[in-house]
């Protein structure tokens, strides 16, 4: 079974700019989940899509960040303009249900950003 | 809302020798309680949960937990670590909203196991 995939890897901006990030999902997941985890600290939930559905998105600075899951698969999150704060490892998860039921929650490799 | 502490940032420890990495959380209902790991230049990989029953859990490569209830900790032991346990060890915790109901996972700060040969 093929994990979370995410892309790019590496990503070098300077502040101001705007940057994108792409997660491709477990096969059959539901639910699909951003984070955010900045050195030194544990990873924090940006934002959960069930199907294509926003579940919560309380902890996203929508002022600059934004998600989308279209047709319930793929998930991009968007972050326009950067700040120096930005830099982090932003890492998609996915499981097959809402986590309340104590699903397990698949993580990608993570994508990190640097903000210059 | 529910938070979780990870009482040691770093814990060095000799091949072979026993280790105990300490979760604590806070919540005023009932949770569900998990540790992950993150090797070097990998994703967060799922070690071990507990959801109910037994207190004791047990992973596949010889850690184990145990939930304590009433000291609201889920501490994580292995009696003789490997070179390869060498990792960043994440505790966290959702809220046991059951069924298909919407919970969110709160992370501790992590704890880096480096075991030396």
């Amino acid at each position: 079974e093929a994990g979370v995939a995410q892309s790019p890897r590496y990503k070098i901006i300077e502040k101001r700019q705007s940057v994108a990030f792409w997660c491709n999902p477990i096969s059959g997941h539901a639910t699909l989940y951003w984070y955010q985890q900045i050195l030194g600290q544990g990873p924090k939930l940006l934002i959960q899509f069930q199907n294509n559905g926003v579940v919560d998105d309380s902890q996203l600075p929508k002022d600059r960040f934004s998600a989308e899951r279209l047709k319930g698969v793929d998930s991009t999150l968007k972050i326009q303009p950067a700040k120096l704060e930005d830099s982090a490892v932003y890492l998609c998860a996915s499981s097959t249900n809402l986590a309340g039921g104590g699903e397990t929650q698949y993580f990608g490799p993570g994508t990190r950003l640097l903000v210059l | 809302a529910q938070s979780v502490t990870q009482l040691d940032s770093q814990v060095p420890v000799f091949e072979e020798a026993p280790v105990e990495l300490r979760c604590n959380y806070s919540s005023s209902v009932s949770v569900y309680l998990f540790w992950y790991v993150q090797y070097p230049n990998q994703g967060l990989q799922l070690l071990l949960k507990y959801l109910s029953g037994s207190t004791l859990v047990e992973s596949i490569n010889g850690f184990e937990a145990e939930f304590n209830k009433s000291q609201t900790s889920f501490h994580l032991r292995k009696p003789s670590v490997h070179i390869s346990d060498t990792a960043e060890y994440f505790c966290a915790v959702i809220v046991n909203a059951g069924g298909t109901s919407y919970g969110k996972l709160t992370f501790g700060q992590g704890t880096i196991l480096t075991v030396h040969p």
